[in-house]
């Protein structure tokens, strides 16, 4: 397709367990975006790729989660012992690093931790 | 320390009543831009600025970039119900123009 992509769209999962999460960008895209978005707030900055350039890891809230991404492709969020307290939509965004670029968002994957 | 300040955080207003959200920064930008989110869906672009003082206009909303390219303001008149959502303002710096952006505000429209 020609848009951001992220599989799953819903993941429950168990505490203790680990999940990953995908995201497809648009081809060409040099830039890439995780967000956290809890229930009726805003974006919580998790990490930024660019590139080959090393990540923005800066927003990452504790060691159980990481993310990786594959030259200027598919990137992967993985939280590991998931606890109640990371419920929320996890939204991956992509875009061309140029002046006045837009960022597009995929649908976000829902995740559930019971 | 977040780099781009939205506000209000929440706003619940009736229908036709007009209203302003901002959003500022102590860093300047090479551009700003606005984006809506609905509730299930991704933030989707509403306007981008670039020019210091910059005003554009989107039917009923009026997106204005300050002189000094570090705050930006979205007026909407005469607001209708279709207009709630989260409006999120993100800033591009730097030599990769990377995307900051703000928490955002929701924005209830009552009938």
């Amino acid at each position: 397709g020609a848009g951001v992509s992220q599989s799953p769209s819903n993941k429950v999962t168990e505490k203790g367990k680990d999940v990953e999460l995908r995201c497809d960008p648009i081809s060409g895209h040099t830039a890439l975006y995780w967000y956290r978005q809890r229930l009726g707030q805003g974006l919580e900055f998790l990490i930024y790729f660019q590139g080959n350039s090393a990540p923005d890891k800066s927003g990452l809230p504790s060691d159980r989660f990481s993310a990786e991404r594959t030259g200027e492709s598919v990137s992967t969020l993985t939280i590991q012992r998931t606890q109640q307290e990371d419920s929320a939509v996890y939204l991956c965004a992509s875009s061309f690093s140029q002046v006045g670029t837009e960022a597009f968002f995929g649908q976000g994957t829902r995740l559930t931790v019971v | 320390t977040q780099l781009l300040e939205q506000s209000p955080q929440f706003l619940s207003i009736q229908e036709g009543e007009n209203l302003t959200v901002y959003c500022n920064s102590s860093s300047v930008f090479s551009s700003l831009q606005w984006y809506r989110q609905e509730p299930g869906e991704g933030p989707v672009l509403l306007v981008t600025v670039v020019t210091g003082g910059e005003v554009k206009k989107l039917k009923r909303l009026t997106f204005q970039f300050g002189d000094a390219r570090k705050d930006s303001s979205l007026h909407i008149t005469a607001a209708q119900p279709g207009d709630t959502g989260l409006y999120l303002c993100a800033g591009a710096r730097g030599s990769n123009y990377k995307l900051t952006f703000g928490k955002g505000t929701l924005l209830t429209v009552n009938p």
